[in-house]
């Protein structure tokens, strides 16, 4: 089966870096998504990763782990704009390729 | 053209109603997908369809019909609703068919409610 964990909420001061975990375990692993989601609007691309290592783009980066089943989001500089729902999607290996999302994490930024 | 595009954006009907949702992307994807999502959950999966063949069904139930008229298309057909499926309801397209990982492009969402 698959399972995928995330922390349900977390809160940040405007300004400051949060980092938002992501643990997974599922059969085989192609990709890992990082979607934002506003309430009561479409996920929205933010990040992929299918190899080891941090990619970065802009605020922006997205670690991953194969081997600890691990990714991480980072959001540095935030702005009160980001307050939104992060939700973390991976895709299996193997037979057909259906995302699996994460419950995702709500993310409240303070001033 | 990167975009999904669903209407209506809003949808209420009552239990004996039918209605059709409906969704088009024009990106030249092979997969398109509906997803069901109550508020402070994730999205959960209902149908895919891989090169307009319906691939995917999670035990939806029957009320719920789905209908790929073309490879642009894709429509939720309505009936017989309970309350607890009022919900958003997510469309979203991928450029593989279920041959390959890809990133899922959502359309805006029909919010539905059923009385």
């Amino acid at each position: 089966g698959q399972n995928i964990d995330q922390p349900t909420e977390m809160t940040a001061t405007e300004g400051a870096i949060v980092q938002i975990n992501c643990t997974y375990q599922t059969s085989g692993f192609n990709g890992l998504f990082w979607y934002q989601q506003h309430a009561g609007e479409a996920p929205t691309f933010l990040s992929y990763n299918v190899l080891d290592g941090l990619e970065e783009k802009g605020r922006f980066s997205s670690f991953l782990s194969r081997s600890k089943g691990y990714s991480y989001l980072l959001l540095k500089e935030l702005q009160m704009k980001d307050s939104a729902s992060y939700l973390c999607a991976v895709w299996p290996a193997g037979g057909s390729y259906i995302p699996t999302f994460g419950r995702g994490t709500s993310l409240i930024v303070h001033p | 053209d990167t975009e999904v595009t669903q209407t209506p954006k809003h949808l209420v009907m009552g239990m004996t109603n039918k209605k059709s949702l409906k969704c088009e992307q024009h990106m030249g994807h092979r997969a398109m997908y509906w997803y069901k999502q109550k508020a402070k959950k994730p999205p959960e999966l209902m149908f895919v369809y891989s090169y307009e063949k319906l691939s995917i069904n999670e035990s939806v139930p029957s009320r719920f019909s789905p209908e790929c008229p073309n490879s642009s298309l894709l429509n939720l057909h309505l009936h017989a609703l309970q309350p607890e499926d009022s919900a958003l309801y997510l469309c979203a397209s991928s450029q593989e068919g279920l041959a390959g990982a890809g990133e899922l492009f959502f359309g805006e969402g029909s919010r539905l409610t059923v009385l």
